[in-house]
């Protein structure tokens, strides 16, 4: 089955830095690879996935790019602010059988003002 | 719309005891899913649905059962709860065709 590594798993940067949070995979059919935030004591949450046909993606500070052939995919938060502090999670999956998701073990993000 | 919402949000338990965990969603979603989440292992896929009256096991399955009778609603089952089933659970549910998955605000289960 799929196996997706997370790094780091926590991450502590001053408001209006960049963070990176960089995560590899390792079944070469995976295609579809999603980012979710996860605020304190709530659901994890959709922010930005990108398909395997597509090597970057932009969407206003958040950037997620893709490197099929290495099996890495990154998330890029530019210009972070407080609310920013989550733990975030990627995630791989396949358009075979079900598309179910298999998680990283996420990053914990903490943005000092 | 109330999108996914589990009930109960809190419970605690004894050793041996059942419950059952409900997870509604209203947007009409053909998958629904159920993940527990421990410190330190991220989102782990317990059981799923690809539509009503189906269910298949994920990657964590043993200890529980699920029921999938109505496609708004989606049953996770303890029948002998042990500590190590102690976590938050989140059940999840999405259209089928696309991948976004949209998840409740979760359940705090404690077993002692």
């Amino acid at each position: 089955g799929e196996n997706v590594e997370q790094h780091p798993s926590t991450l502590s940067v001053q408001e209006g830095d960049s963070a990176v949070i960089k995560c590899t995979y390792s079944d070469s059919a995976s295609n579809y690879f999603p980012w979710y935030k996860q605020e304190l004591g709530k659901g994890p949450q959709l922010i930005i996935d990108i398909r395997s046909n597509v090597g970057e993606k932009k969407d206003q500070r958040i950037a997620v790019t893709l490197n099929k052939t290495a099996k890495h995919f990154s998330l890029h938060i530019t210009e972070t602010q407080p609310e920013d502090s989550a733990v975030y999670f990627c995630a791989a999956s396949s358009n075979s059988g079900y598309s179910t998701l298999t998680f990283g073990k996420g990053t914990m993000l903490l943005v000092s003002p | 719309n109330a999108g996914v919402t589990q009930t109960p949000k809190f419970r605690v338990l004894k050793t041996g005891q059942s419950m059952t965990l409900l997870c509604a969603q209203d947007m009409n979603h053909e998958y629904m899913y159920w993940y527990r989440q421990d410190p330190g292992m991220g989102l782990r896929l317990i059981h799923y649905s690809v539509g009503e009256g189906t269910t298949a096991k994920g990657e964590v399955p043993d200890g529980y059962n699920v029921s999938r009778l109505k496609k708004q609603n989606f049953l996770l089952g303890l029948e002998s709860a042990a500590p190590s089933q102690t976590s938050v659970y989140f059940c999840a549910s999405r259209y089928g065709g696309y991948n976004e998955q949209f998840f409740g605000p979760g359940t705090r289960l404690t077993v002692l």
